[in-house]
């Protein structure tokens, strides 16, 4: 089974309106941490927002919010009055693992939403 | 601001030759991996450092690929030899500590031929 589901291979948005990237996840560990990353064309994988399982409130940072509902095992990404500039592929990215039990984390990548801004 | 750096940013090998990635980590940044990105695929995971130690490498296909971080600061990649199906993107990342965010370089576009 995926750890990550991306559904949404690609998505159109028009300028200054909100868009919804869907994310879902997959773990039995009790604590794990979820994170958005933004790819544009040139490669780099730029962070955007990261949400903890224990974080009560949905994260925010700036245009973008990440809607954490943690009995569906989603954490969708909100970005608000999209500009051009956020055309790109985002993915959705998983840590889990104990460090207590196993020793290190594992980091695990969705397959990616490509977003396209329109004028 | 603070950035990991990777070179070259291109690389073009023929295949059965040899090839190296460098990465140079955000200043003191103890947690240092490398990731493979398939063209339309998300990256994974290939290798996982904890200062100069392999935490994590169950995905490095070892009979091909060798990582080090000899110094626990800058890392270097290689692959011996060479296959098509290496053709891919590699990208570095850095974190303070293993559980926190990770912070990506530019990547390195490797075509085999």
């Amino acid at each position: 089974a995926q750890k990550i589901t991306q559904t949404q291979p690609g998505m159109f948005v028009q300028e200054k309106e909100a868009v919804t990237l869907d994310c879902t996840y997959d773990t039995s560990d009790q604590s794990y941490g979820l994170f958005w990353y933004k790819q544009p064309s040139s490669g780099e994988m730029i962070f955007l927002i990261y949400q903890g399982s224990y974080d009560e409130q949905n994260a925010t940072e700036g245009r973008y919010s990440l809607n954490f509902q943690k009995a569906r095992k989603s954490a969708n990404l909100v970005i608000s009055a999209s500009q051009l500039g956020d055309s790109a592929m985002y993915f959705c990215a998983m840590r889990e693992g104990e460090w207590a039990t196993s020793g290190t984390y594992k980091y695990i990548f969705g397959t990616g939403t490509r977003l396209k801004v329109l004028a | 601001e603070a950035e990991v750096a990777q070179s070259p940013r291109y690389k073009i090998t023929e295949k059965s030759q040899a090839v190296a990635f460098w990465c140079d980590p955000i200043s003191g940044h103890a947690t240092l991996y490398w990731y493979r990105q398939i063209l339309g695929q998300g990256p994974e995971l290939l290798v996982q450092f904890q200062d100069e130690s392999v935490v994590d490498d169950s995905q490095l296909p070892k009979d091909r690929f060798s990582a080090e971080r000899l110094k626990g600061v800058d890392s270097t990649l290689k692959i011996q030899p060479a296959e098509l199906g290496d053709s891919a993107m590699y990208l570095c990342a850095s974190s303070l500590d293993r559980f926190l965010t990770q912070y990506f370089g530019p990547g390195t576009r490797l075509l085999v031929l």
